[in-house]
């Protein structure tokens, strides 16, 4: 059985660019939750995803946008790129899509200049 | 607002020694509680999950407690190993329509051999 693993590990942009960052998830799990952590931080919840339909979503503009496959796996998108969005994302899967254990990703580096 | 908060932020202690590490949080009605381990850079990796029916869980060295009426965990740690250096984190899932958890901005570990 796999673990969730994500990539790319690390990534640089530049400002106003966009990115993606995909995930996939463990193993018989139908849900993903994305969270970024910022520098010294606790993660914060940007949305979570069950069954290819979004079902939950954080604090977070709208250029931050996702998808999940019909596979579980799942991509983070983040448009027009800001310097404050330097950050750790996480994306963690579990089995269903409320009070679930979660399993966490090693997560993607996002450095924006 | 749920906030969930961590005391202290940074802690360093002689290799041996036991330690505890607190969270508090403002919104008492959780589904369970979730203490993480994260090494620098990295993914988290979940340590010990307490259920809001129970007050405690151990796990070899560490040990969490959780008094909803008071609004507290503790996590326990005997006899600190170099190995143990990282940042725990608390998370708190309130059920609802997701598996959102908040998490606390964490406590920096150094156990100094």
């Amino acid at each position: 059985e796999t673990g969730v693993t994500q990539s790319p590990t690390h990534l640089i942009k530049t400002r106003g660019q966009q990115v993606t960052l995909r995930c996939s998830s463990q193993s018989g799990h139908n849900t993903v939750s994305w969270y970024q952590q910022a520098l010294g931080q606790g993660p914060q919840f940007i949305f979570q995803y069950y069954r290819e339909e979004e079902n939950g979503r954080g604090n977070f503009p709208p250029r931050f946008s996702g998808l999940q496959f019909p596979n579980y796996s799942s991509e983070l998108n983040v448009n027009a790129l800001e310097l404050d969005d330097s950050a750790l994302y996480l994306c963690a899967s579990s089995q269903g899509r409320t009070q679930e254990t979660q399993y966490f990703g090693p997560g993607t580096r996002l450095l924006v200049l | 607002k749920q906030e969930v908060t961590q005391i202290p932020a940074a802690l360093s202690v002689p290799e041996g020694e036991n330690l505890v590490l607190n969270c508090s949080f403002t919104d008492s009605a959780i589904y369970n509680l979730q203490w993480f381990r994260q090494d620098p850079g990295k993914g988290l990796t979940s340590l010990l999950l307490i259920q809001s029916s129970q007050r405690e869980q151990t796990s070899g060295r560490l040990n969490a407690s959780l008094d909803k009426s008071s609004g507290r965990s503790t996590l326990y740690i005997a006899a600190s190993q170099p190995g143990d250096s990282a940042t725990y984190l608390c998370a708190l899932n309130y059920g609802g329509a997701t598996n959102k958890l908040i998490f606390g901005t964490g406590t920096l570990l150094a156990v100094q051999p």
